[in-house]
């Protein structure tokens, strides 16, 4: 299957600072990359799709200016989180979807946020 | 509003045996639809998906069918292996596969 990498894969901040999170599909092109958050022992919650080259689309209830995506290029995606707040702990996963013969998203392994 | 359901928490079979997981869904505008494996602090694998104008789709030791009446799918894994032993989540698409909705997954134990 096609790889998704996402860096780090573990932080620890203080409240109120800002963590960004990397997303990298490592052997195809991704117009569109997706990023997700799951709570313990919860379903993968989608956050926002982020397209290359424009503004990512943000889901209900998920505050853009506190959540910044860019997708510069077709094999990158970042995810901001800006004054990042003990409720914004939690494990968030990026995916990049790959048209073709089989449509799919492949997932990245994921980053645990912890904010003290 | 849960749109994809898998009402089984937990599932354990025995080493050899089918493995069945289900999931059900309530928006009839969902047209694609995949399986997915998570372990622990991991991503999610893809194993296979279907889309509406199918009822079955096979690769290897997996099966996806489609009940589209019954607004139903399934995953059949046949043996079920040890390394099976994970949680699977069904999700479920309106555009191909942008926008999944995710059910909120089944915990299967392989028993040896």
């Amino acid at each position: 299957g096609a790889v998704v990498s996402q860096h780090p894969s573990r932080v620890i901040c203080k409240s109120g600072t800002s963590v960004k999170i990397e997303c990298r599909s490592l052997d195809f092109q991704a117009t569109t990359m997706f990023w997700y958050r799951q709570f313990p022992k919860q379903s993968l919650m989608l956050m926002a799709t982020s397209n290359e080259g424009s503004k990512a689309t943000y889901e209900q209830g998920v505050e853009k200016d506190k959540f910044l995506i860019n997708h510069a290029s077709l094999t990158l995606s970042t995810l901001t989180v800006t004054s990042a707040h003990p409720e914004d702990s939690s494990f968030y996963i990026c995916s990049a979807e790959r048209t073709g013969p089989v449509e799919t998203q492949y997932f990245g392994p994921g980053t645990r946020l912890l904010v003290l | 509003d849960q749109q994809v359901k898998q009402n089984s928490p937990s599932l354990s079979v025995q080493e050899g045996r089918i493995s069945i997981l289900n999931c059900d869904y309530t928006n009839s505008m969902f047209d694609y639809f995949l399986w997915y494996k998570k372990y622990p602090a991991e991503g999610p694998t893809f194993l296979i998906s279907i889309s509406s104008i199918k009822d079955k789709n096979e690769d290897g030791r997996f099966t996806v069918f489609l009940n589209k009446s019954a607004k139903h799918l399934s995953l059949h894994i046949v043996p079920s292996q040890p390394g099976d032993s994970a949680v699977y989540f069904c999700a479920a698409s309106t555009r191909g596969a942008q926008k999944l909705v995710f059910g909120q997954g089944t915990r299967l134990t392989i028993n040896p």
